[in-house]
């Protein structure tokens, strides 16, 4: 069984810029979260998927978005850039939905903002 | 907040020796899960612990619950090298028809060869 793929592993921008990061889940699973993950703040709910809709969010600004599509695999994005947006960027999926199933998840996305 | 705390934040042990580490949070759940992170990379689920059960156990893995106490512990018996990583506790809650889980910001565990 594939686990949680993310893409890409790496990636380097400049401020103002705009990321698109992708996750496809564990074939089934039809929850996606994602996390970002700072040394200063650690692990920060963003927002979680289910059945293409968003049934929750965290406290991020609207500069940061995502959707997922009929195939479960989810995107987030990130527009206008911010030194501070510089983090890894965790993406897990679940059969139904964090903290009512486990978390499996994705080796991230590590975004650096120049 | 619902967020978990680890402590310690830092921990460092010999090769042998049992590690222990504590989550406390600050309002009712419906389970805590641990997880655990090898540097820079994703977060393996270790143990999920429903609110209604005290103890559980997998392989050198412990891990107890007290909801009076709104607390957890994680132990680890006769550490190895390979277990060198950050451990995080989460907290998950249902609220406004969904679960929402969150994590505290981990305990960095050193084994010592």
């Amino acid at each position: 069984k594939a686990g949680v793929t993310q893409t890409p592993r790496y990636l380097i921008k400049t401020r103002g810029q705009q990321v698109t990061l992708s996750c496809s889940p564990i074939s089934g699973h039809r929850s996606v979260s994602w996390y970002q993950q700072t040394p200063g703040q650690g692990l920060q709910f963003l927002f979680e998927y289910f059945s293409e809709t968003q049934r929750n969010k965290g406290n991020f600004p609207g500069r940061f978005s995502g959707r997922q599509f009929s195939n479960s695999r989810s995107e987030m994005n990130v527009s206008t850039l911010e030194l501070g947006d510089s983090a890894l960027y965790l993406c897990a999926s679940s059969l139904i939905g964090a903290g009512a199933n486990v978390l499996t998840f994705g080796a991230g996305s590590r975004l650096t903002v120049l | 907040s619902q967020q978990g705390e680890e402590d310690p934040q830092a921990l460092s042990i010999q090769e042998g020796e049992n590690a222990t580490m504590n989550c406390s949070y600050k309002t009712s759940i419906n389970n805590l899960q641990w997880y655990r992170q090898n540097s820079g990379r994703g977060l393996v689920h270790l143990i999920l612990i429903r609110s209604n059960e005290r103890e559980k156990h997998s392989g050198r893995l412990r891990v107890t619950l007290d909801t009076s106490k709104k607390s957890s512990s994680l132990l680890i018996t006769a550490s190895r090298a390979a277990d060198t990583a950050s451990y995080f506790c989460a907290t998950a809650y249902s609220g406004a028809g969904s679960y929402q889980l969150t994590f505290g910001k981990g305990t960095k565990l050193s084994v010592i060869p």
